[in-house]
């Protein structure tokens, strides 16, 4: 079984300081993970992913998040929030050999402020 | 057109009437996926299709039909909804099923039943 949990469920940042939304997980498996977020009336789009390889993970738009295997953890961050990053932000895990059980978390919504 | 597509983008349909969602992808991708996105709920998955064969459905009820006719293309038939199955249904698509493969989605269907 697997399950992933965003830690909290709203997020405010003022433009220009650093974001950061949690993510944690747990997999009977060697789990892959991504981010992905959601603008207002659009479908998900692919922030970042990993898949084994490096536990720092480089994605779009300057976000970023590190792997923790002890601590069952996979955050994302970026130094710097911009007004566009404002939307919703969904943290997924599959097990390792199935892309088809992708498990959603419950979203975590940013507000960037002015 | 690029990436995945879905028509309508809105719908409203009565508890007795037949429609159908449209999703195409160009992206030469091998699996397509339904998804539901209630409010306040974690992403659902309906769906998969592998090279135009069902692998998954997740105890989704039969006013839900879903087809594949050829890898480019994914319907969702739907009849005698309830008013509980207004959501926004995404459709997705990746290069292969196994661990590793993101998914791309579409901007969804949003779905009224009144």
């Amino acid at each position: 079984a697997q399950s992933v949990t965003q830690l909290d469920s709203h997020v405010s940042v003022s433009e220009g300081t650093p974001v950061l939304l949690r993510c944690n997980y747990s997999s009977s498996y060697s789990p892959s993970l991504f981010w992905y977020v959601q603008h207002p009336n659009k479908g998900l789009q692919l922030l970042l992913k990993y898949t084994s390889a490096a536990t720092l993970v480089k994605g779009i738009n300057g976000f970023e998040a590190e792997f923790k295997k002890s601590e069952t953890s996979f955050h994302l961050t970026k130094p710097s929030a911009h007004m566009s990053d404002a939307a919703e932000y969904f943290c997924v895990v599959t097990p390792s050999g199935s892309a088809r059980q992708l498990t959603f978390g419950s979203g975590t919504q940013l507000t960037v402020l002015p | 057109e690029t990436g995945v597509t879905q028509t309508p983008r809105h719908l409203v349909m009565g508890m007795t009437n037949k429609k159908s969602l449209k999703c195409e992808q160009h992206l030469g991708h091998n699996a397509m996926y339904w998804y539901k996105q209630s409010a306040k709920k974690p992403l659902e998955l309906m769906f998969v299709y592998s090279l135009e064969e069902r692998v998954e459905n997740n105890s989704v009820p039969s006013r839900f039909s879903p087809e594949c006719p050829n890898s480019s293309h994914l319907f969702l038939h739907l009849h005698t909804l309830q008013p509980e199955d207004s959501a926004l249904y995404l459709c997705a698509s990746s290069q292969g099923w196994t661990s590793g493969y993101e998914q791309y989605f579409g901007p969804g269907t949003r779905l009224t039943v009144t």
